[in-house]
């Protein structure tokens, strides 16, 4: 079956340090690969997507690739700020199932 | 273009009571799927409908059940609240057209079981 496992949080930062946030998927066919953040008392927003092998999404300065050969699409940032203490979800998509797979999701805190 | 809403964003009620919560998706989404969070169990999939149909449902019991209409507007039904049934509940709209993709999320109603 289909499943996302990211890494454990919180992550604690200091501003500008690296970001790395780990997921692993398991998937049947040929998933789209998704990450969200979501800010205290929001809904999700989509950071970046992937849809297919090597693809690399990026934007705010996160970027991520879609690893097929260790099916990974780990979210990494250069330089963090206090303004991305947020909480972390990966996530896939099936098209033959209709459905999204979440992982657990990852709170990371960066501290000035 | 409007994001998706939600109503209403809070809701408070009693064990044994009934709610209906509203969604109304990105103009021009057929695909509507509903998501309970809650901090020990994170995010849960509980149904997806396109075109006024339930495509998929996830793991939940029959005190949970949805509907879309025409216009693409979701309605969520819980009846005989559980105190286990406070959460974050998450609405989200695609396309849908090609199964299910990328997804935009509304901000959520926050229901309290009392």
């Amino acid at each position: 079956g289909n499943s996302v496992t990211q890494m454990e949080g919180p992550v604690t930062l200091s501003e500008e340090a690296f970001l790395t946030i780990n997921c692993t998927y398991t998937a049947t066919g040929y998933p789209s690969l998704f990450w969200y953040v979501q800010y205290p008392g929001e809904g999700l927003q989509l950071l970046l997507k992937a849809t297919k092998a090597d693809d690399k999404g990026s934007n705010k300065g996160f970027e991520a690739t879609y690893r097929k050969e260790t099916t990974s699409f780990h979210l990494e940032k250069g330089s963090v700020q206090v303004s991305d203490s947020a909480v972390y979800f990966c996530a896939l998509s099936d098209r033959n199932f209709n459905k999204f797979y979440f992982g657990s999701g990852t709170k990371l805190n960066v501290k000035p | 273009k409007a994001g998706v809403t939600q109503t209403p964003r809070y809701l408070i009620k009693t064990r044994g009571q009934q709610v209906t919560l509203s969604c109304s998706p990105i103009s021009g989404h057929r695909s509507v799927s509903w998501y309970q969070q809650t901090p020990g169990q994170g995010l849960q999939f509980l149904f997806e409908y396109f075109s006024e149909t339930q495509r998929n449902k996830g793991n939940f019991p029959g005190r949970f059940s949805g509907r879309q209409f025409s216009n693409s507007r979701s309605e969520m039904n819980v009846s005989t609240l559980e105190l286990g049934d406070s959460a974050l509940y998450l609405c989200a709209s695609g396309t849908g057209t090609s199964g299910i993709d990328e997804q935009f999320f509304g901000p959520g109603t926050r229901l309290t079981v009392l």
